[in-house]
């Protein structure tokens, strides 16, 4: 079975500032799908990016970019000018390349707090 | 609707109570996910329904754990002789294809007393 890892329980940074989000896993699939949610108070879980894996080039959305080793199994994510609204749980997911796979298999998330 | 919707956002439950939590995905969304979210942990996978066809309750973690999607648009999750270890957020997801594209509701907040 998958496994994701997340072993930065908490992270914090100041306004304007990058900080990186760190996300292992664990799988022996060639062909899978890698995600990281944004969770705010109001629980609702939001795509922040997705990588395929058999794209070698790192997935960019505006200020949040990927680190994608897969070799590694290494999956960070990147935030550049940190803003306070990007306070929340982000959680790395990991979803199967098998055709009929639909489940995604979540990490245990890391809270960001972002310092004004 | 705009979103995913679920009811209650909140229910409390005496130990042993039987409880359904309701799922209104987006219209039109063929694929539909339940997740249980425990307190300071990611979601698990409960079950997967393509329209009416539950295609995936591997998730589910005991016979007391029941979905159902009968017409293949809302769907209910209901659980049976409510435990205390049952306490969590159950979330909601629906996409227009397989897999791609979900969309969560807020999910609903269970506690069981």
């Amino acid at each position: 079975a998958q496994t994701v890892t997340q072993s930065q329980p908490e992270m914090s940074v100041q306004e304007a500032e990058t900080v990186t989000l760190s996300c292992t896993y664990d799988t022996s699939e060639s062909d899978y799908y890698l995600f990281w949610y944004k969770q705010p108070p109001s629980r609702q879980m939001i795509l922040v990016i997705r990588q395929e894996a058999y794209k070698q080039q790192n997935a960019t959305e505006n200020r949040f970019s990927v680190n994608f080793q897969k070799a590694a199994k290494s999956f960070s994510l990147k935030i550049s000018d940190s803003q306070l609204g990007d306070a929340a749980m982000y959680f790395c997911a990991y979803r199967s390349g098998i055709q009929g796979a639909q489940k995604l298999v979540f990490g245990q998330g890391t809270r960001l707090t972002i310092n004004p | 609707g705009a979103g995913v919707s679920q009811s209650p956002r909140y229910k409390v439950a005496k130990r042993g109570q039987d409880v359904a939590l309701r799922c209104d995905p987006i219209s039109g969304h063929v694929s539909l996910f339940w997740y249980q979210q425990a307190l300071g942990q990611g979601p698990e996978f409960l079950t997967y329904f393509q329209n009416e066809a539950q295609l995936d309750k591997s998730g589910l973690p005991s016979d007391r754990f029941f979905a159902e999607r009968p017409e293949g648009s809302v769907s209910t999750l209901k659980i049976q002789r409510t435990q205390q270890e049952d306490s969590a957020v159950y979330l909601c997801a629906s996409s227009a294809r397989r897999g791609f594209g979900l969309h969560f509701g807020n999910g609903t907040r269970l506690t069981v007393t």
